[in-house]
């Protein structure tokens, strides 16, 4: 069956980095794109952008470009997002979310990862 | 951006009974060379990651119950949940993926009366 994975909690300070994996197993991994979708506390679905896990290939959304950095590893089936210049409104859970092309729904999700930022 | 708009907010119904849900994208999302709305429908419960409902407005997903349905075309659409159960009681948002940035609802509350 479908799974991601998700790395665990971080906490951060403001400034910092944060590098959040997503494992996928139970499909063909290159043949998807990888979406990323925060959620603030008690708050909505914000989309971060998406990679095309084949070649690379990403599209951020305008509100993070120059912070937010996709990657993939396909040889472990693992995808990435990085954000740096981290700033206390950053504190949310961020999920990947699996979608069949770039502009498609998200059929599987992760987990979620809890990013922290605090001085 | 294509803003996504949810009415209600929240909403309380009874058990059994049918709950509505809207949402409102403020431009068409029908992409008119395959016939297809860029709509989705997902439900988030306490501590876990949304769930797909319905996608292309009105596909079901696998295993989701057939008390849960999705119609609307362009700009207005609605999702639908007849028979309440209790383990319908959660946020549901909808989506949109006819153009980055992919845009979500507010969310509407559902709660039982």
């Amino acid at each position: 069956q479908v799974q991601l994975i998700q790395s665990g909690a971080e906490v951060k300070k403001p400034g910092a980095s944060v590098t959040v994996s997503c494992e996928a197993s139970g499909y063909t991994f290159a043949t998807y794109w990888m979406h990323w979708v925060r959620q603030a506390p008690g708050q909505g679905l914000e989309w971060l952008g998406w990679i095309n896990l084949k070649n690379g290939d990403t599209t951020y959304a305008q509100k993070f470009q120059g912070r937010v950095t996709m990657t993939r590893d396909t040889s472990i089936n693992t995808a990435y997002m990085e954000i740096s210049r981290l700033k206390s409104d950053d504190t949310a859970v961020y999920f990947c979310a699996r979608g069949d092309g770039d502009e498609y729904y998200f059929d599987y999700w992760g987990q979620g990862s809890l990013v922290s930022v605090s001085s | 951006d294509i803003v996504m708009t949810q009415s209600p907010d929240s909403l309380a119904v009874s058990l059994g009974e049918r709950a509505t849900i809207n949402c409102k994208s403020s431009q068409p999302v029908f992409y008119r060379v395959n016939s297809r709305n860029y709509l989705g429908w997902y439900q988030q419960k306490p501590g876990q990651p949304p769930k797909l409902l319905m996608y292309w407005a009105s596909t079901r997903e696998s295993g989701v119950p057939d008390r849960f349905s999705g119609s609307g075309s362009g700009t207005d659409f609605t999702l639908t949940i007849s028979n309440l159960q209790a383990e319908d009681v959660a946020v549901y948002y909808c989506q949109q993926y006819y153009t980055p940035p992919i845009t979500f609802g507010q969310g509407t509350r559902l709660e039982i009366k």
